[in-house]
């Protein structure tokens, strides 16, 4: 049961470069979010989706976009990567009910 | 703006001692009051949780006491040990927003042998 996987585990860009870091979860999960993390800043929500073909912004969503793929699949789209980007992304899912909330392993992102 | 506000930042404790990670929030609609443990390198992993209907809840070692009037909450880690070291966030998140939480900043906790 692998949980929540994301990929990739690293990455670095050049200014203005694009990406997308992908997110797939195996436990059936109805919402699944996008969060970066910096230092001293806690985890900031990105986007969210509530359920499959569902979209919202969360806290910080300048400078990307979202697409929900299927119930499984929900990534994350950086067109044109910017120093204050660096970051670690971290894809979550969770299920209405219970409400827990499993994270990914997490991508740490470099852009130069 | 950060919707949970989180104190101390770091925390030092002995071996053995009591840990106390404080959290306050301000809105009324958040119904849901997760504590997340992350180790370096790792992705947060929920600890123990409560809902605003009930004022305390004890996992092991780990509890959470809940304020509903001063809109508070913390976690009380008992018996500390240096495993516990780690970053832990409180969050909370409410229904209509698709069960998103909203984080505290974190704190650093060091259990000294």
């Amino acid at each position: 049961n692998a949980g929540v996987t994301q990929t990739p585990k690293f990455q670095v860009l050049k200014t203005g470069q694009s990406m997308t870091l992908q997110c797939a979860q195996d436990m059936n999960h109805n919402s699944m979010y996008w969060y970066r993390q910096d230092p001293g800043m806690g985890l900031r929500l990105i986007y969210y989706s509530a359920s499959e073909g569902t979209t919202d912004k969360g806290e910080v969503p300048n400078g990307y976009n979202v697409s929900r793929l299927n119930k499984r699949e929900f990534s994350l789209r950086l067109e044109s990567a910017a120093p204050s980007q660096t970051s670690v992304y971290f894809c979550a899912s969770s299920e209405w009910g219970t409400r827990e909330a499993f994270f990914g392993q997490g991508t740490r992102l470099t852009v130069v | 703006q950060q919707q949970v506000k989180q104190s101390p930042q770091s925390l030092i404790v002995q071996k053995g001692g009591i840990s106390i990670i404080n959290c306050a929030y301000e809105n009324t609609a958040f119904d849901y009051f997760p504590w997340y443990q992350q180790f370096p390198g790792k992705g947060p992993a929920l600890l123990i949780a409560i809902r605003p209907d009930v004022s305390e809840k004890k996992e092991g070692r780990f509890t959470i006491s809940f304020n509903k009037s001063a809109k508070q909450f913390s976690l009380h880690i008992m018996d500390s040990q240096p495993g516990d070291s780690a970053t832990y966030f409180c969050a909370a998140s409410r229904s209509n927003s698709g069960y998103a939480l909203n984080f505290g900043k974190g704190t650093s906790l060091l259990v000294t042998p």
